[in-house]
């Protein structure tokens, strides 16, 4: 079975640039979160979607970010304009929206901005 | 509100040896789950475990099980005849889905275990 799916692996960009990282998570699969990760912070949960809906966007640190899910199988997360500080991996998970069904993580996207 | 907290930032152990990983959470709900992930330097996050909180066993997966204390509020990860393989990073965390439907799916902070050869 095919796991979720993130693209790029690796980004490199220059600050300012528009950055769109995507997902697509497990068939089947009716939820979808993001994630990212550094070191200072540990794991942050930006936004998640139940049945293509944003749930709750509070971990979304600024209006710089954006995430949007237009079908069940693809999600992006967008950054316009992106800063250092962005700098992270971004994970997207998906899951059922039942209890006691784990989230599957894909293998994120490093991010680096210059 | 829910939290999640791993108190050991690091270990380490010897090859071949047993260790515990501690986690507690804070809760007022009666049914939840909990989850322990793996992230070993590839970066993939992996489902090692999983614990209902209405279930008084204790899960096991191979090499790996859980000691569940509910009243105590704690879920301990223990690696039984650690394997070089073992070096990760390990995430306790915990589930609830609410009546209203809100859901909620909190990490700790994570354990950096190293397994020594």
């Amino acid at each position: 079975d095919a796991g979720v799916i993130q693209s790029p692996r690796h980004e490199v960009t220059e600050m300012g640039q528009e950055v769109t990282l995507r997902c697509k998570p497990i068939s089947g699969h009716n939820s979808l979160f993001w994630y990212r990760q550094t070191m200072m912070r540990g794991l942050e949960l930006l936004i998640y979607f139940n049945n293509n809906v944003p749930i709750d966007d509070s971990g979304m640190p600024e209006d710089r970010f954006s995430a949007k899910m237009p079908n069940a199988s693809f999600s992006t997360l967008k950054i316009q304009p992106s800063e250092p500080r962005d700098s992270a991996v971004y994970f997207c998970a998906s899951s059922l929206w039942r209890l006691g069904q784990p989230q599957h993580f894909g293998d994120g996207t490093r991010l680096s901005i210059l | 509100a829910q939290t999640v907290t791993q108190s050991q930032p690091e270990m380490s152990v010897q090859e071949a040896e047993t260790v515990t990983l501690s986690c507690t959470y804070d809760t007022s709900e009666s049914n939840y789950y909990l989850f322990w992930y793996k992230q070993p330097p590839s970066r993939q996050m992996i489902l090692v475990i999983r614990q209902e909180a209405y279930k008084q066993q204790n899960a096991t997966e191979n090499r790996f099980s859980v000691n569940f204390q509910k009243a105590a509020k704690s879920f301990s990860l223990k690696i039984s005849d650690s394997q070089l393989g073992d070096t990760a990073m390990y995430f306790c965390a915990f589930m609830k889905l609410g009546i209203s439907g809100t859901y909620k799916y909190i990490f700790g902070t994570g354990t950096r275990l190293k397994v020594l050869a």
